[in-house]
């Protein structure tokens, strides 16, 4: 059975520290892994990774992907406020199926 | 610049009742999912839609029907609501699954009660 898992389940940091969420997938025919950040509505696009070992950054977010070991990293550095979400991991596999984790829910505390 | 569009936002329906929700796109994507998200679940696909006229079912499809008549419309269907489809619905759209467009365009999102 394909599956997504994202650890920790939630987070409370305060402002200015530096996070790392994780996202273990066992997934046949895996394609990408993709970052997505949600608050109250819409999931928002972070990041799709489908090579191992190479970085993707934005401003304070950066991830990385390891396909031998079957895991990815979402980092943030310097929470604000604002990073306050619940981020989701998604695994794209042929046969246009995406699969979710559950999520990881931040807070970040001022 | 809509993106893609769901309506209702909301709403309440008891149970054995009927409804449709609609997602609109207006990206020219090819393809349409719709998923629910419900407390520790995740997001799970419902049906999804490869093209007009086509459609899929996907990891949780029992009590919902699809349409994609038209490229840019993709219609999710409860014939006869049950409590337990009391979610969060959202569509999503990709021009292609994989790729360099392969990320998933979401709509904001439609919460459904069923009573």
């Amino acid at each position: 059975e394909d599956k997504v898992v994202q650890s920790p389940l939630s987070l409370v940091v305060h402002e200015g520290d530096t996070v790392t969420l994780n996202c273990s997938y066992e997934v046949t025919n895996f394609r990408s892994l993709l970052w997505y950040k949600q608050e109250k509505k819409a999931p928002t696009f972070l990041f799709m990774l489908t090579s191992s070992g190479i970085e993707k950054k934005s401003g304070r977010l950066s991830s990385i992907l390891d396909k031998k070991e079957l895991f990815s990293i979402l980092n943030i550095t310097a929470t604000q406020t604002g990073d306050s979400a619940v981020y989701l991991c998604a695994v794209g596999a042929t046969g246009n199926q995406f699969y979710f984790g559950t999520g990881t829910s931040l807070t970040v505390i001022p | 610049n809509a993106g893609v569009t769901q309506t209702p936002k909301f709403r309440v329906l008891k149970t054995g009742q009927s409804m449709t929700l609609l997602c609109a796109q207006d990206m020219n994507h090819e393809y349409m999912y719709w998923y629910r998200q419900d407390p520790g679940m995740g997001l799970r696909l419902i049906h999804y839609s490869v093209g007009e006229g086509t459609t899929a079912k996907g990891e949780v499809p029992d009590g919902y029907n699809v349409s994609r008549l038209k490229k840019q419309n993709f219609l999710l269907g409860l014939e006869s609501a049950a409590p337990s489809q009391t979610s969060v619905y959202f569509c999503a759209s990709n021009l292609r699954p994989q790729g360099r467009s392969g990320e998933l365009f979401f709509g904001e999102g439609s919460r459904l009660t069923v009573l």
